[in-house]
């Protein structure tokens, strides 16, 4: 089965100060990561995935297999990260069914 | 990116109705998908709705509570049937784009059922 779990339900930092959100994961075989996020008022948007590799907005996130983690991190939070950061999971490429994580609110304070 | 749009945006229903809520993609894509969003929780897969054939439904869900149409590749709808308060929630919409491998959400529709 797949799990994403996300411990902390609220995360506040002030501006400037970095920023790590946890994700664990639960899946037997080579699973396919991602951060997704929600700004107030917007729609559930892709922030990045473990195969791209790249840094989006100053976010990076790396896949720890060891550890059975993908943590969301951020060297310097910015008022405009403020938003809600779900981690998800698809285990069986080719069906694409995502299992989310519970998300995590985070807010910058100025 | 694929645009999805949702229609109703929200709405408020009584017990024991249904509603049945639209998604409308800007391009045909081929898999779609109906998602849950329950008060305080994360989202959860109702079901894989495909172009031509019966829905895919998740553990939990069925068929004659959330009937799902997909009459072609860019429109599909999902019906909330003999509601009850439980099922208040909203209801996402995705798409997938296989060019960039990534799911898209429609806005959502908030339901709330007294």
């Amino acid at each position: 089965a797949q799990r994403v779990t996300q411990p902390e339900k609220l995360l506040s930092v002030f501006k400037g100060a970095p920023v790590e959100l946890k994700c664990n994961y639960s899946y037997s075989g080579s699973p396919e990561l991602f951060w997704y996020v929600q700004y107030s008022r917007q729609r559930l948007q892709l922030l990045l995935r473990h195969i791209s590799r790249e840094s989006i907005k100053g976010f990076t996130a790396d896949l720890n297999k060891g550890e059975t983690s993908f943590h969301l991190k951020k060297p310097f939070a910015q008022e405009e990260d403020s938003a809600m950061y779900y981690c998800a999971l698809n285990g069986c490429r080719g069906n694409n069914r995502l299992a989310f994580g519970k998300g995590n609110q985070v807010v910058v304070i100025p | 990116s694929a645009v999805i749009s949702q229609k109703p945006s929200r709405d408020i229903c009584q017990r024991g109705t249904s509603l049945t809520i639209q998604c409308q993609v800007d391009s045909q894509v081929t898999m779609m998908f109906w998602y849950r969003q329950q008060p305080g929780q994360s989202l959860t897969l109702i079901a894989t709705a495909n172009q031509g054939s019966e829905a895919t439904y998740e553990s939990g869900f069925v068929i004659d509570k959330f009937p799902i149409s997909r009459p072609n590749l860019t429109f599909s709808t999902l019906t909330v049937s003999n509601m009850s308060p439980e099922d208040s929630s909203i209801y996402l919409c995705s798409v997938m784009d296989w060019d960039a491998e990534t799911q898209y959400f429609g806005p959502g529709t908030r339901l709330l059922v007294l």
